[in-house]
């Protein structure tokens, strides 16, 4: 089975320290992506990578940053967190070009961070 | 820059109705997607839409595409309390093909 996972359910961090938050997929996917869900503004894409070492921003990238060393696994990095960085956190992978029935995300059981 | 709406955002259903949720969608794309997600889950994938007029069923849940309306509809027959989730439509359109969600129906079925 597809599996995307996410490192930790829930975290809860200090305001200014730096935090990592782990992704790791065993599907050999190309393209990954961090989103940020919050109450009544939906799914936020904060970055995405299509390939080892290439990385993209997304709609809200401020006070985050990412890296992909390998193919499987994606971290995104709050480097000095604050409390509005207090949210659940969802990677998902997918491979990339899939036309037809593929293309669709699969996503990790999200990661829950508090910042206090 | 393409847009994804679903309406309503919230929906409170009596068990045995049935009800609608609506996705629009505002340029062309050739995919259209389904999610469930469970409250403090992650988004589970229901369905994927390819083609003008396509329609998939799954138990109680029943998903058409009219790619000519730029719309997608989520059909639920005869609710029961298990289908009580948020659902996200998300269509491929952004940079790279990426996906772009709508923010979501709450549903809530009571008895």
């Amino acid at each position: 089975d597809v599996k995307v996972t996410q490192s930790s359910r829930y975290l809860v961090k200090r305001t200014g320290e730096k935090v990592f938050l782990e992704c790791v997929q065993d599907m050999d996917h190309e393209n990954m992506f961090w989103y940020r869900q919050d109450p009544g503004l939906g799914l936020r894409l904060i970055y995405f990578s299509y390939d080892v070492k290439m990385k993209e921003k997304g709609d809200i990238p401020e006070g985050y940053s990412v890296s992909r060393e390998k193919k499987e696994r994606f971290s995104l990095i709050l480097e000095s967190a604050s409390t509005n960085q207090t949210s659940m956190y969802l990677c998902a992978s997918r491979r990339h070009g899939t036309g037809g029935a593929g293309g669709g995300y699969t996503f990790g059981s999200g990661t829950r961070l508090t910042v206090v | 820059e393409l847009k994804v709406e679903q309406n309503p955002l919230f929906l409170s259903m009596q068990e045995g109705k049935n009800y609608t949720i609506y996705c629009n969608y505002s340029t062309t794309s050739d995919r259209l997607y389904w999610y469930r997600q469970d409250p403090g889950k992650s988004l589970e994938s229901l369905f994927v839409l390819l083609s003008n007029g396509a329609v998939k069923q799954e138990g109680r849940l029943m998903a058409s595409l009219d790619t000519k309306a730029r719309l997608s509809t989520l059909h639920i027959t005869a609710a029961v309390h298990d289908l009580s989730a948020t659902y996200f439509c998300a269509v491929a359109g952004g940079s790279q093909g990426n996906l772009i969600f709508g923010k979501g129906t709450k549903l809530s079925v009571k008895p």
